[in-house]
């Protein structure tokens, strides 16, 4: 089974600076699909930012950019120029490709990003 | 344009009680998903559906039904609450496997509380 490990519960950036969110994930499937997701208060679940581990480029969603090592199974968000409505709950997950079965998203336990006016 | 609705946003049962709680999707996608989501932890899958009719076990399936006798209809039960059922609880839906890069879709999600 697929895990996933955001190992910084909580991090904190001042306004206009940058910051970078860990993830490391576990699997022995060569193809899959990576992505950032964004929880505010409001609960939504929105889509930051996604990687396909067969592309070498690393993604990238105007400040939002993503630094994916397939080898060492590492997959950072960095956001730069940050926001106060960056502030919120930062979820890496991981999903099989095609013909894997479910699509099925597997979460780490997030990162809490606060953001320093 | 809806995307993905849950139905209730917030319900408190007590011990014992059933419920269900509705997803609804006019995206007209193929797969759908129950998840959890408990204060330190990620999203946990609990159910899912990949066409209408069919369902399947997720990571934490314990306590839950789930049926999917229409294409954009996904529900999940409680026959009997429990505390530990206390969650948010999200639904999610994906487009068909032909277009592998699509992200799942989420609703705003249901915040029960089980007394």
């Amino acid at each position: 089974a697929q895990t996933v490990t955001q190992s910084q519960p909580e991090m904190s950036v001042q306004e206009a600076e940058t910051v970078t969110l860990s993830c490391t994930y576990d699997t022995s499937e060569s193809d899959y699909y990576l992505f950032w997701y964004k929880q505010p208060p409001s609960r939504q679940m929105i889509l930051v930012i996604r990687q396909e581990a067969y592309k070498q480029q690393n993604a990238t969603e105007n400040r939002f950019s993503v630094n994916f090592q397939k080898a060492a199974k590492s997959f950072s968000l960095k956001i730069s120029d940050s926001q106060l409505g960056d502030a919120a709950m930062y979820f890496c997950a991981y999903r099989n490709q095609a013909g894997a079965g479910s699509y099925q998203l597997t979460f780490g336990k997030g990162t809490k990003l606060s953001v320093i006016p | 344009n809806a995307g993905v609705t849950q139905t209730p946003k917030f319900r408190v049962l007590k011990t014992g009680q059933s419920m269900t709680l509705l997803c609804a999707q006019d995206m007209n996608h193929e797969y759908m998903y129950w998840y959890r989501q408990d204060p330190g932890m990620g999203l946990r899958l609990i159910h899912y559906s990949v066409g209408e009719g069919t369902t399947a076990k997720g990571e934490v399936p314990d306590g839950y039904n789930v049926s999917r006798l229409k294409k954009q209809n996904f529900l999940l039960g409680l026959e009997s609450a429990a505390p530990s059922q206390t969650s948010v609880y999200f639904c999610a839906s994906i487009q068909t496997p032909g277009a592998p890069d699509q992200p799942q879709h989420f609703g705003d999600g249901t915040r029960l509380s089980i007394l």
